[in-house]
């Protein structure tokens, strides 16, 4: 069984670019949630999408956004970039959003803005 | 608002040995879960071990197990027979029952094994 699915690996990007990311759940996982990592914030919740919507958003400004098709796969994007949006980006799929159900993470996306 | 905390960010242990890693944490919720989540080189964030907090006994899965303190408000992780493997970045999450409801990540620990 596939795990969760994260491309590309690394990024660079320049600031003031966009960058999307994307996320492939485990197989039958409709719940699906971003975290940034970075080494002074530590893990920040992003967003958790189930069935197509947008459930839960974290503290983070409008330039980020997300989204989630039918076959639960899931893109977060980032417009406008900036250096302080150098981070590791973490996927987690969960088969539904309840927290009875624990999330399996993926391995991330680390990008770096210049 | 829940909050975690790792008071130590560094730990570093003998092969073989046990160590333990701490956690408190702060919420005004009655029931929830507890978390300790691994995460090696390879960046993938492994769950470790789980705790709910309405259950009295504490998890343990094979080398790793918990101390749940609820009154004190403390979960700290135990790592008996520690492998060269168990090198890693650990981090305590809490998740309250509500559905959607985020992770709390702790800053975490980064935790050495000494051959």
């Amino acid at each position: 069984k596939a795990g969760v699915t994260q491309t590309p690996r690394y990024l660079i990007k320049t600031r003031g670019q966009q960058v999307t990311l994307s996320c492939s759940p485990i197989s039958g996982h409709r719940s699906v949630s971003w975290y940034q990592q970075t080494p002074g914030q530590g893990l920040q919740f992003l967003f958790e999408y189930f069935s197509e919507t947008q459930r839960n958003k974290g503290n983070f400004p409008g330039r980020f956004s997300g989204r989630q098709f039918s076959n639960s796969r899931s893109e977060m994007n980032v417009s406008t970039l900036e250096l302080g949006d150098s981070a590791l980006y973490l996927c987690a799929s969960s088969l539904v959003p309840e927290p009875s159900y624990g999330y399996t993470f993926g391995s991330g996306t680390r990008l770096t803005v210049v | 608002a829940q909050t975690v905390t790792q008071s130590q960010p560094e730990m570093s242990v003998q092969e073989a040995e046990t160590v333990t890693l701490s956690c408190t944490y702060d919420t005004s919720e009655s029931d929830y879960y507890l978390f300790w989540y691994k995460q090696p080189p390879s960046r993938q964030m492994i769950l470790v071990i789980r705790q709910e907090a309405y259950k009295q006994q504490n998890a343990t899965e094979n080398r790793f197990s918990v101390n749940f303190q609820k009154a004190a408000k403390s979960f700290s992780l135990k790592i008996s027979d520690s492998q060269l493997g168990d090198a890693a970045m650990y981090f305590c999450a809490y998740r309250n029952l509500m559905a959607n409801s985020k992770l709390t990540f702790g800053k975490g620990i980064t935790l050495s094994v000494r051959p």
